[in-house]
């Protein structure tokens, strides 16, 4: 069935660092892919997307590309900041299904000053 | 505009207990969806409310669990004869469902847990 796989955490990273968090995904169809951020204490909130292939998705310095090829969608920031701290999550959307997204388990990033 | 919003934020119940969660979601967002999750883990979809279809209630995990939606408004989302596995975050989110946009907003969730 359709599915994502996201790197585990905790992933532990020093400010001005490079950040990379890997997904991976399953589906049939075409999806649309999310990467989804959680600050602590706060709700879920769209960080940014890719619709289709080689697409690329950016938003407060994170990037990620659609490669249909690899089935990834990896989240990379070239210098993550302390505030860049929450739980990131890769998420898929079928067109032909809207009902519902899947996500993945989630990686909790912390970064130290 | 007023974001998805959800109420109570915090509920504690015992064990065998009914419960109702509500959701109120973007004015014109014809979808509405529910998710739990648990601590730790991500998002398990729970069934998603579309204009007048019927509702796709396939993630539901029991049938404890039922969810009803006032047209595209108010949804509540119950909880019957409470186990405390249902602990976990209830999040409700909406989408415009148009123009090939399925982007859902979430709410800030309620956290459910059963003593």
């Amino acid at each position: 069935g359709d599915s994502v796989t996201q790197m585990e955490g905790p992933v532990t990273l020093s400010e001005e660092a490079f950040l990379t968090i890997n997904c991976t995904y399953t589906a049939t169809g075409y999806p649309s892919l999310f990467w989804y951020v959680q600050y602590p204490g706060e709700g879920l909130q769209l960080l940014l997307k890719a619709t289709k292939a080689d697409d690329k998705g950016s938003n407060k310095g994170f990037e990620a590309t659609y490669r249909k090829e690899t089935t990834s969608f990896h989240l990379e920031k070239g210098s993550v900041q302390v505030s860049d701290s929450a739980v990131y999550f890769c998420a898929l959307s079928l067109y032909s299904s809207a009902s519902k997204i899947i996500f993945g388990s989630g990686t909790r990033l912390s970064i130290r000053p | 505009g007023a974001g998805v919003s959800q109420s109570p934020s915090n509920k504690v119940t015992e064990k065998g207990k009914d419960v109702e969660l509500r959701c109120d979601p973007i004015s014109g967002h014809t979808a509405l969806y529910w998710y739990r999750q648990r601590l730790g883990q991500g998002l398990e979809f729970l069934i998603y409310f579309q204009g007048n279809s019927a509702p796709d209630k396939s993630g539901l995990p029991s049938d404890r669990f039922s969810a009803e939606r006032t047209g595209e408004s108010v949804s509540t989302l119950t909880i019957q004869r409470t186990q405390q596995e249902d602990s976990a975050v209830y999040l409700c989110a909406s989408s415009l469902q148009r123009g090939g946009s399925y982007e859902q907003y979430f709410g800030p969730g309620t956290r459910l847990t059963v003593t």
